[in-house]
């Protein structure tokens, strides 16, 4: 499975926009972008995912960049419910296991 | 919102002891998942299941078994559990619809 690399963590001021990057260089042209979260002490839950173009949802919004190498997940305003581990994973067409890697932690400051 | 469950969420056991690992969802979902974590640490793959009386190791070996005898069943058993077998153990499901795996709450496994 192609590897994604991520910050280990990043902080954001509640109610300010955050980006979270992914860097996937070998992503395979089949390749899927998903993201999910885990708040503290709860299972992963899925935020959101897309294949070459930009995606929104109720919870965030996923920007791809054209090469697909990379891709930044958007919450338009961090809430101190945001604050979990953001992983960022790629799943293959057709496949249905997921590999997690180490993920973002992400605090979000009041 | 998810109706994946896990029961119990908690459990601290003595070496030695066996035992089983409930998991539970009633979305009809096909597909069911058991992963390992440990505190601060990433997921890991243990076991996985595409149907009924079909079950499959995950990238991480462990020593637990799973059985799918029911669609909405996926229990986890230990036979003899060892300090090494403490960790956070979660369950997901899929269904091959959807790109999504809905999580259940975990089990903390605490084996003294």
């Amino acid at each position: 499975d192609a590897k994604t690399t991520q910050p280990n963590s990043m902080e954001s001021n509640e109610e300010e926009p955050v980006h979270l990057p992914c860097n996937h260089s070998t992503i395979s042209g089949t390749d899927y972008i998903h993201w999910y979260r885990q708040l503290p002490s709860q299972g992963p839950e899925y935020v959101i995912h897309g294949l070459t173009s930009n995606v929104n949802n109720r919870m965030a919004s996923l920007a791809i960049a054209e090469d697909r190498k990379s891709s930044t997940l958007i919450l338009h305003r961090a809430t101190l419910r945001d604050a979990a581990v953001y992983y960022c994973i790629l799943k293959g067409a057709g496949s249905y296991q997921l590999t997690f890697g180490k993920g973002t932690k992400l605090s979000v400051i009041p | 919102e998810a109706d994946i469950y896990q029961t119990p969420r908690y459990l601290v056991i003595g070496t030695g002891k066996k035992i089983t690992l409930e998991c539970s969802q009633t979305m009809g979902h096909d597909k069911m998942y058991w992963y390992q974590q440990d505190p601060g640490m990433e997921l890991h793959l243990i076991h996985y299941s595409y149907g009924v009386n079909s079950t499959e190791k995950g990238d991480l070996s462990s020593e637990s078994t799973v059985s799918r005898i029911r669609t909405e069943h996926f229990p986890l058993t230990l036979e003899s559990a060892r300090p090494s077998h403490t960790s956070q153990y979660l369950c997901a499901s899929s269904t091959g619809g959807s790109n999504e795996q809905f999580f259940g709450p975990g089990t903390r496994l605490t084996v003294l």
